[in-house]
């Protein structure tokens, strides 16, 4: 069975720092990576995924996530936070089973920006 | 403005009563996901449909049942036999069960016992 670790359930940066969101991974077979971003009261939105290749994979609002097979780890990370980045963040794996499709969540880490 | 619609967004239900979730969207994707959301507990995913008139049971289908008559549509109906039905129901879709394909969420129905 594939599933998602998120071992931070918070994490608080202040405003102009560096910014991780860690996400590791146990699946059979390749993973695809995904992460979204909830704010509250509100549905997911996709940020940026990892397919294949480049290990480091850029997505919206300058955030990058590092793909490392060795750690099986996925973790989200920004060079210069912003107040406006606080919210609920969720890592997601699948893989190319058939009976494995659909995504798997983690339990979500609320980043909080301090200005 | 393609996306995914969600309906109502405050939903509230006496015990004994079967309520509906909709899920309606126009990105023409073949898949569609219902996820229950709990606090600490991330997504939970109820059904999942790949084509029109095909569903499947996810982790935590019991107390709840899908239709997928239309490729836009994908209404979720809570039981009363579901025991605890009080959660945040997002409906997601994307173009297809492919592994590289993300998916797209509508904006969550808040669903409260009262």
């Amino acid at each position: 069975a594939q599933s998602v670790a998120q071992p931070e359930d918070q994490v608080n940066v202040a405003e102009g720092n560096p910014l991780t969101v860690k996400c590791t991974y146990s699946v059979s077979g390749n993973p695809y990576l995904f992460w979204y971003v909830q704010y509250p009261n509100r549905g997911l939105q996709f940020l940026l995924k990892y397919i294949t290749g480049d290990n480091l994979v850029k997505g919206s609002y300058g955030f990058e996530a590092e793909f490392n097979k060795s750690q099986t780890s996925f973790h989200l990370k920004k060079p210069s936070a912003l107040v406006s980045d606080s919210a609920l963040y969720f890592c997601a794996v699948r893989t190319g089973a058939s009976t494995a499709r659909q995504l798997t969540f983690g339990s979500g880490t609320q980043l909080t920006v301090l200005p | 403005d393609g996306g995914i619609t969600q309906s109502p967004k405050y939903l509230f239900r006496k015990e004994g009563q079967n309520v509906t979730l909709s899920c309606e969207q126009n990105l023409n994707h073949d898949a569609m996901y219902w996820y229950r959301q709990d606090p600490g507990q991330g997504l939970r995913l109820i059904y999942y449909s790949q084509i029109v008139n095909d569903f499947q049971k996810g982790d935590i289908a019991e107390g709840y049942s899908v239709s997928r008559e239309k490729k836009e549509s994908f209404p979720l109906t809570v039981t009363s036999a579901q025991k605890n039905p009080t959660a945040f129901y997002l409906c997601a879709s994307s173009k297809a069960l492919g592994v590289n394909t993300e998916a797209f969420f509508g904006q969550g129905t808040r669903l409260t016992v009262v």
